[in-house]
């Protein structure tokens, strides 16, 4: 079965720091791979998606991505964050053959301290 | 935002009664999908609509079902509610009847507390 784990549910990080959350999947087939932003009391926004071609991908926000088939990984990084980050991050899998079916990790939420 | 909308933004019912969830999808997008998002936890997919034909089921029992109409609109209606139906539910709407590549574009979700 096809799974996502998100490792951290917490990540604490001050101002301007840089940051990455982590991501790992499951899949004995192509996957397409996605994060998601969740303001409080809001639905999801998309940062950024993997489908094809380059590894790295350069989502909104300053935020990127690199999907690592080897390691079955797609960490999201952003050298420098801000108050404004403070969120819900989620990453997702989608499969070819299962239609749109958004299979979610269970979230990394992101502190950023002054 | 995405256009998404859904209505009501806050339920409370109680065990037992049946609720209808509604959303309108973005101009242009014939397909809906629902999810369950329980507290804390990422959003669980539901089920999935494609010109008002449901098009992959998620691991939800049957008095979990939907509709989509001819505008692409859709409902979600959950029966002998449980106290574990509590969460919120999004709606996401997207087009090319589901294809795995496609974004999906999120509304701002209907809260349902179950007492």
């Amino acid at each position: 079965a096809q799974s996502v784990t998100q490792l951290d549910s917490q990540v604490p990080v001050f101002e301007e720091a840089p940051v990455e959350l982590r991501c790992n999947y499951s899949s004995s087939v192509s996957v397409y791979l996605f994060w998601y932003v969740q303001y409080p009391n809001q639905g999801l926004q998309l940062l950024l998606k993997y489908l094809s071609g380059s590894t790295l991908v350069k989502g909104i926000n300053g935020f990127e991505a690199e999907f690592n088939k080897s390691q079955t990984s797609f960490h999201l990084r952003k050298p420098s964050v801000h108050i404004s980050d403070t969120a819900e991050y989620f990453c997702a899998v989608s499969f070819n053959n299962a239609g749109n079916m958004l299979t979610f990790g269970g979230g990394t939420r992101l502190m950023v301290k002054p | 935002e995405t256009g998404v909308t859904q209505s009501p933004t806050h339920l409370i019912k109680t065990r037992g009664q049946q609720v209808t969830l509604r959303c309108s999808s973005q101009s242009g997008h014939n397909t809906v999908s629902w999810y369950q998002q329980a507290l804390g936890q990422g959003p669980q997919f539901i089920f999935q609509y494609y010109r008002e034909e449901e098009n992959g089921r998620g691991n939800f029992p049957p008095r979990f079902s939907g509709l989509q109409f001819p505008n692409y609109s859709s409902e979600l209606n959950v029966n002998a509610l449980e106290l574990d139906d509590s969460a919120l539910y999004l709606c996401a709407s997207s087009t090319g009847g589901g294809a795995g590549r496609e974004t999906q574009y999120f509304g701002p979700g209907t809260r349902l507390l179950v007492l």
